[in-house]
């Protein structure tokens, strides 16, 4: 019943280093997502992944990049951290059913700071 | 483009008051509409959805009517428990894209 796990939940970064954030859905879903929320701003798409092997650019892609590493694994990657990159960040993924995506379901999430 | 814009928070109720927290969208074609909450230290949790218009949502007592003539999506509970405490996020589904609100938080005191 593990649904979507992010690790790690909590992290702290010293500015310009890099790291990066794990997702691993066991569900045998096709898309993948990751999300940053920040105050007042709601959620907002940073990479998703259609499929195994495809990756796309959502709303706020700058200083990021993402490995669709297999179905199950979808990861995001800061190589240069920046204050402005502290947020939340959540992976979700899904399953189209009948031609139309059902929803999302979303991992626990990752707080990252960075100083 | 499409968008979401839903009721600024917090929203601060008395255990049993009635909750609406507003929704509207702006959207072309035909999107399908969903409420999801996120408790303290959580991720976002399916809350109920309506996938045409005058579809009625429903679970755990909320309910949510898809108007197409309005673009709403507003969500209610008769009667709110301090338990019902969370982030609700209103969101849209349109060509394969989700657009989410910015999130309207409720507080509800025993």
């Amino acid at each position: 019943n593990a649904g979507v796990t992010q690790t790690p939940k909590f992290q702290v970064l010293k500015t310009g280093q890099s790291m990066t954030l794990q997702c691993a859905q066991d569900m045998n879903h096709n898309s993948m997502y990751w999300y940053r929320q920040d105050p007042g701003m709601g959620l907002r798409l940073i990479y998703y992944s259609a499929s195994e092997g495809t990756t796309d650019k959502g709303e706020v892609p700058n200083g990021y990049n993402v490995s669709r590493l297999n179905k199950r694994e979808f990861s995001l990657r800061l190589e240069s951290a920046a204050p402005s990159q502290t947020s939340v960040y959540f992976c979700a993924s899904s399953e189209a059913a009948r031609g139309r995506i059902e929803g999302y379901t979303f991992g626990s999430g990752t707080r990252l700071t960075v100083v | 483009g499409d968008s979401v814009t839903q009721m600024e928070g917090p929203v601060t109720l008395s255990e049993e008051a009635f909750l609406t927290i507003n929704c509207t969208y702006t959207a072309t074609g035909y999107p399908s509409l969903f409420w999801y909450v996120q408790y303290p230290g959580e991720g976002l949790q399916l809350l109920l959805k309506a996938t045409k218009a005058d579809d009625k949502g429903s679970n755990k007592g909320f309910e949510a009517t898809y108007r197409k003539e309005t673009t709403s999506f507003h969500l209610e509970k008769g009667s709110v428990q301090v338990s019902d405490s969370a982030v609700y996020f209103c969101a849209l589904l349109n060509f394969n894209k989700f657009y989410f609100g910015s999130g309207t938080k409720l507080n509800v005191k025993p």
